[in-house]
């Protein structure tokens, strides 16, 4: 099992382009999360999907931010226009039902200039 | 607004020691807690977990305790290793699937 793969690892764009984060979750995982890391806040769940269907989306932070997940083995997430207060480590996760917690991917390491 | 707190940013302690990490939660119908782990440029990973309805759960060096009362848990590592160095995330259980993080505590051990 390669677990949840994230591309890319790292990105740098300037302020107004268009992000696309990207995921692949663990084959048979039925959940998918997507989390931000500050130094304020720590994890921050953005948005969460099961059965690729979204569930909650309430942490999105405004309507730059989208997140779609067209089959159960990938997800993105999209900001447009980036800003740079949106620079943070993005990560992805999944799991299955269930109390144990989930796996994550490495991170995408965004910076905005 | 941040329904799980972890207010020490960091802490230091010799190796061989016991490392005591906090936690304060303000939503009671939480009902799983989790504490995870993070090294520099990977995901987290699920170090212990504890539900609800108990106060304490120990696997191996690491042991989580649940004061529900005063919505506090902590977790334990007896003894502290070199290896674990690294950023820790306590996280609860929100409904079905969803789990809400703290801020984290970075963890230094020293020789």
């Amino acid at each position: 099992d390669a677990g949840v793969i994230q591309s890319p690892r790292h990105e740098v764009t300037e302020m107004g382009q268009e992000v696309t984060l990207r995921c692949k979750p663990i084959s048979g995982h039925d959940y998918l999360f997507w989390y931000r890391q500050t130094m304020m806040r720590g994890l921050e769940l953005l948005i969460y999907f099961n059965n690729n269907v979204p569930i909650d989306d309430s942490g999105m932070p405004e309507d730059r931010f989208s997140a779609k997940m067209p089959n159960a083995s990938f997800s993105t997430l999209k900001i447009q226009p980036s800003e740079p207060r949106d620079s943070a480590v993005y990560f992805c996760a999944s799991s299955r039902i269930g109390p144990l917690g989930y796996t994550f991917g490495s991170g995408t390491r965004l910076t905005v200039v | 607004d941040q329904q799980v707190k972890q207010n020490s940013p960091s802490l230091s302690v010799q190796e061989g020691r016991i490392s005591i990490l906090n936690c304060d939660y303000t939503n009671s119908m939480f009902d799983y807690f989790l504490w995870y782990k993070k090294y520099p440029a990977e995901g987290p990973t699920f170090l212990i977990s504890i539900s609800s309805i108990k106060d304490k759960n120990e696997d191996g060096r690491f042991t989580v305790f649940l004061n529900k009362s005063a919505k506090h848990l902590s977790l334990h590592i007896v003894p502290s290793q070199p290896g674990d160095s690294a950023v820790y995330f306590c996280a609860a259980r929100e409904g079905a699937q969803k789990l809400v993080f703290g801020q984290g505590t970075r963890l230094t051990i020293n020789p």
